[in-house]
């Protein structure tokens, strides 16, 4: 079965260190997203990309944030200078185009983000 | 500000029980509502997409009904093994996915 795939699994990072999250969304699909849990709180959305642009985003996805699909498979979270409170999983998720109200996203496994 | 409710936040029960838990959602501008498995250090995994009112989906012990007039939908595990542990999401969603806090079911033998 297809998956999402997201590297690393964990992210030890000192504050306002730059970190890039990569996911491999599934191949057949085309929109994109960014999710992030901070422990004990929801899932919480960032961020939507479709087209090879940005269609909607959080008030969480600051000008501290930005994601890239650089070439045609991988699709990144970058944050430039992180801080304590981005310490969270963060979920990459991929749907197919016309049917994903009626289809579901699939997740990857998360990276865990870790500030110190 | 759309907000997805579920409860409760946790349930413990005993292996072969039977159990539900509730999501609530905003009633209006309905467009689908999803719910979720998630383990510990795996993906969530999808257990259903439901778009009609009065719909009720089932995959092996575990069913689904969705009321969009009233805003709620109930998830039923029949027969709880200790398998069915896990976090339970529901998330509503027009554009993105809105989550709820999910249920936590823990499921001992």
């Amino acid at each position: 079965e297809p998956e999402v795939t997201q590297t690393p699994s964990h992210q030890v990072t000192q504050m306002g260190q730059e970190v890039i999250l990569r996911c491999v969304p599934i191949s057949n699909h085309l929109y994109f997203y960014w999710y992030r849990q901070i422990l004990g709180q929801k899932v919480e959305f960032l961020v939507s990309f479709y087209n090879n642009e940005i269609s909607e985003k959080s008030e969480i996805f600051d000008d501290q944030f930005s994601v890239e699909r650089p070439d045609g498979s991988n699709f990144t979270l970058k944050i430039r200078s992180t801080k304590l409170e981005d310490s969270a999983m963060y979920f990459c998720a991929s749907s197919r185009l016309s049917d994903r109200a009626n289809y579901g996203y699939t997740f990857g496994s998360g990276t865990r983000l870790t500030v110190v | 500000i759309l907000n997805v409710e579920q409860s409760p936040q946790s349930l413990h029960v005993q292996e072969g029980d039977s159990t539900n838990f509730t999501c609530s959602f905003p009633s209006s501008n309905f467009y689908a509502l999803h719910w979720y498995r998630w383990e510990t250090a795996k993906s969530p995994e999808a257990l259903f997409v439901m778009t009609l009112n009065g719909d009720e989906k089932k995959k092996g012990r575990i069913s689904a009904t969705l009321n969009t007039k009233e805003g709620y939908s109930y998830l039923y595990i029949k027969g709880s093994q200790p398998e069915d542990s896990a976090t339970y999401l529901c998330a509503f969603t027009a554009d993105k996915l809105i989550f709820g806090t999910g249920t936590r079911l823990q499921v001992f033998p």
